[in-house]
């Protein structure tokens, strides 16, 4: 099946700094998904976005969706050893979830104290 | 946010056997479900969507004679991997959509094969 084109793959970065990821397709999306995966887990819902153009927070986590439908970003702000895992982007065609997701292909974030 | 629940959380089985794995929407009616799996180090694929009272929906290159889906009730999906040989193991994942667009995902099973 299709994936988006998520970025970075990985980031190292310090406890107290901003992240910053992003995902791009080539197709719309009604809908764009935030997932945060731990290991041995299952996907967990961070953000989700409905609107072209919507910025939703989510405590310390801000996530747009592009004007053109086609990309979306999350920011992280004050890192701490929690956040630690992989974020998934998920795009969703139908906006109602009657399809399936489609899929980034994540970002690691690994913090080191 | 709803909550899914798979079971097992894991299971270790000979090759030519089948494994059936169960999701279940908790606290709310689920008409859709799907199923996803994910490879090590890699991200989640769709297999296929689970509609109640009707049959699944099965994504390009996804074998429906092995990987049998049933959605018996608003609440229960099941799948049934037959046959499985090792490289059917891997991490299968179910989620039940929301009313105004997204999924919950439930913790995953994680299937090897020996």
């Amino acid at each position: 099946g299709q994936q988006l084109n998520q970025s970075p793959q990985s980031m190292f970065i310090q406890e107290g700094e901003d992240v910053s990821m992003n995902c791009t397709s080539s197709s719309i999306f009604n809908t764009w998904l935030w997932y945060k995966q731990e290991p041995g887990e299952g996907p967990v819902l961070l953000i989700a976005l409905y609107k072209a153009g919507e910025l939703t927070s989510n405590g310390r986590l801000t996530a747009q969706f592009g004007i053109t439908r086609k990309d979306s970003f999350l920011n992280i702000s004050a890192s701490i050893p929690s956040d630690v895992g992989i974020y998934f982007c998920a795009g969703d065609y139908s906006g109602g979830g009657a399809d399936g997701l489609t899929f980034g292909k994540g970002t690691h974030l690994i913090i080191q104290p | 946010g709803a909550v899914v629940s798979q079971h097992p959380s894991w299971v270790i089985c000979k090759s030519g056997t089948s494994v059936k794995i169960e999701c279940r929407s908790l606290d709310f009616q689920a008409t859709t479900m799907f199923w996803y799996r994910q490879f090590p180090k890699q991200s989640l694929m769709l297999m296929a969507t689970s509609n109640e009272g009707s049959k699944a929906t099965y994504e390009q290159g996804v074998e429906k004679d092995k990987f049998l889906i049933n959605h018996a009730s608003l609440t229960l999906s099941t799948l049934t991997v037959t046959s499985a040989h090792p490289e059917d193991s891997s991490f299968y994942i179910c989620s039940a959509k929301f009313d105004y667009g997204g999924q919950f995902f439930g913790p995953g099973t994680r299937l090897t094969v020996l």
